[in-house]
């Protein structure tokens, strides 16, 4: 199956600084690259994705660029804020008829931004 | 609108007990997934339900497992004869249909004493 892998597993940052996060994978059918937002408590939120066809996506603070060629993409943060402490996790996906609906997630990055 | 709902939020068993974890999906959503989380890691995929039927329960660990969805809306999780490691947190997540994005409840935390 997949091998998903995120680097690093743990993550402080002083506020106001930026983030990355990156998320290596082993199929290179895989075609669908979201990212997870996971706070205490609640259950994940999707909070940006990108399609192979697409090198990088940007959503106000957040952005997700991809290199297909290296098989691995990464979650940019800027500006951070006490409210983006959380776990983020990436779940490549591949499209029909090489994967299905579920989600595989990768290993998880727990984030601190420092005050 | 309402998102996806989940009850109990927390649950205590003794080892041999039977537990019944349900989700309230968002209205209309076809396709309905149970995840299981341990302790530090990410999700892990148990079973997928398209309305009632269900298409899929290759992550359900053992026979102990039992998942349904009658009437293609809400869904039990059933584990019987609970050990201790299945304690984990268990997500329910709904889409409009398969392919589409996931929105997950806060999850049911199971604790196996």
């Amino acid at each position: 199956g997949e091998n998903v892998e995120q680097h690093p597993s743990t993550l402080s940052v002083q506020e106001g600084d930026s983030a990355v996060i990156k998320c290596t994978y082993s199929d290179s059918a895989s075609n669908y690259f979201p990212w997870y937002k996971q706070e205490l408590g609640k259950g994940p939120q999707l909070i940006i994705d990108i399609r192979s066809n697409v090198g990088e996506k940007k959503d106000q603070r957040i952005a997700v660029t991809l290199n297909k060629t290296a098989k691995h993409f990464s979650l940019h943060i800027t500006e951070t804020q006490p409210e983006d402490s959380a776990v983020y996790f990436c779940a490549p996906k591949k499209p029909k008829p090489f994967g299905n609906e579920k989600l595989t997630f990768g290993t998880g990055t727990r984030l601190t931004i420092i005050p | 609108g309402a998102g996806v709902s989940q009850s109990p939020r927390y649950k205590v068993a003794k080892r041999g007990q039977d537990v019944a974890l349900r989700c309230d999906p968002i209205s209309g959503h076809v396709s309905l997934f149970w995840y299981q989380q341990a302790l530090g890691q990410g999700p892990e995929f148990l079973t997928y339900f398209q309305n009632e039927a269900q298409l899929d329960k290759s992550g359900l660990p053992s026979d102990r497992f039992f998942a349904e969805r009658p009437e293609g809306s809400v869904s039990t999780l059933k584990i019987q004869r609970t050990q201790q490691e299945d304690s984990a947190v268990y997500l329910c997540a709904s889409s409009l249909r398969g392919w589409d994005t996931q929105y997950f409840g806060p999850g049911t935390r199971l604790t196996v004493l």
